[in-house]
């Protein structure tokens, strides 16, 4: 079975620090990785997600994510956080194994302070 | 607007009371899902459908029904609800395997059952 882990129920970073949301996964083969973030009353929204190729992914509204097959992570991260980046982030994962369903973490608040 | 609604947005019904909640959406997509959210729990799926008449079940179908009789409308049934059904319910679909492919989600519909 597949699984993700979101060690961090909260993260809490001042405006304009870099941030990282981590994410670590289980699967058997090879992964396929997404985030989504969630802001309050709506609907999750893609950010990003890895396939194959570069392990450095670049999304919407400035967050990246790097693959690291090692350490069988894929953490989400911005260089200058931002008040509106507040929100929700869940990691999910899915493989070719599992039949391409996608399971996903717990979910991490992002909290940003001015 | 390329979009997933969702209604109701908001629900409170009693035990026992057959509920619908509908799906629809207009971007011409194969896959479609139904989640549920609770907290420290993530999105866990109820159903998914992989095109018209092809519905299977996801991690946590007990207590519900799909039906795909149209490509843009996959509605969620409780035929008995039940308090345990109390839940944030999420609409989402994709152009083709959701595990490989970005997710549109619906804005979401709290359901409360007494």
């Amino acid at each position: 079975a597949q699984s993700v882990a979101q060690p961090e129920d909260q993260v809490n970073v001042a405006e304009g620090n870099p941030l990282t949301v981590k994410c670590t996964y289980s699967v058997s083969g090879n992964p396929y990785l997404f985030w989504y973030v969630q802001y309050p009353n709506r609907g999750l929204q893609f950010l990003l997600k890895y396939i194959t190729g570069d392990n450095l992914v670049k999304g919407s509204y400035g967050f990246e994510a790097e693959f690291n097959k090692s350490q069988t992570s894929f953490h989400l991260k911005k260089p200058s956080a931002l008040v509106s980046d507040s929100a929700l982030y869940f990691c999910a994962v899915s493989s070719r194994e599992y039949g391409n369903k996608l399971v996903f973490g717990a979910g991490t608040i992002l909290r940003v302070k001015s | 607007e390329a979009q997933v609604t969702q209604n109701p947005r908001y629900l409170i019904t009693v035990t026992g009371k057959k509920l619908t909640v509908t799906c629809s959406q207009n971007m011409n997509h194969e896959y479609m899902s139904w989640y549920r959210q609770d907290p420290g729990l993530g999105l866990r799926q109820i159903y998914y459908s992989m095109n018209v008449e092809v519905t299977d079940k996801g991690d946590v179908p007990e207590g519900y029904k799909v039906s795909r009789k149209e490509k843009r409308n996959f509605p969620l049934i409780l035929e008995s609800p039940s308090p345990n059904q109390t839940s944030l319910y999420f609409c989402a679909s994709s152009l083709r395997r959701q595990g490989l492919n970005e997710q549109f989600f619906g804005p979401g519909t709290r359901l409360t059952v007494l």
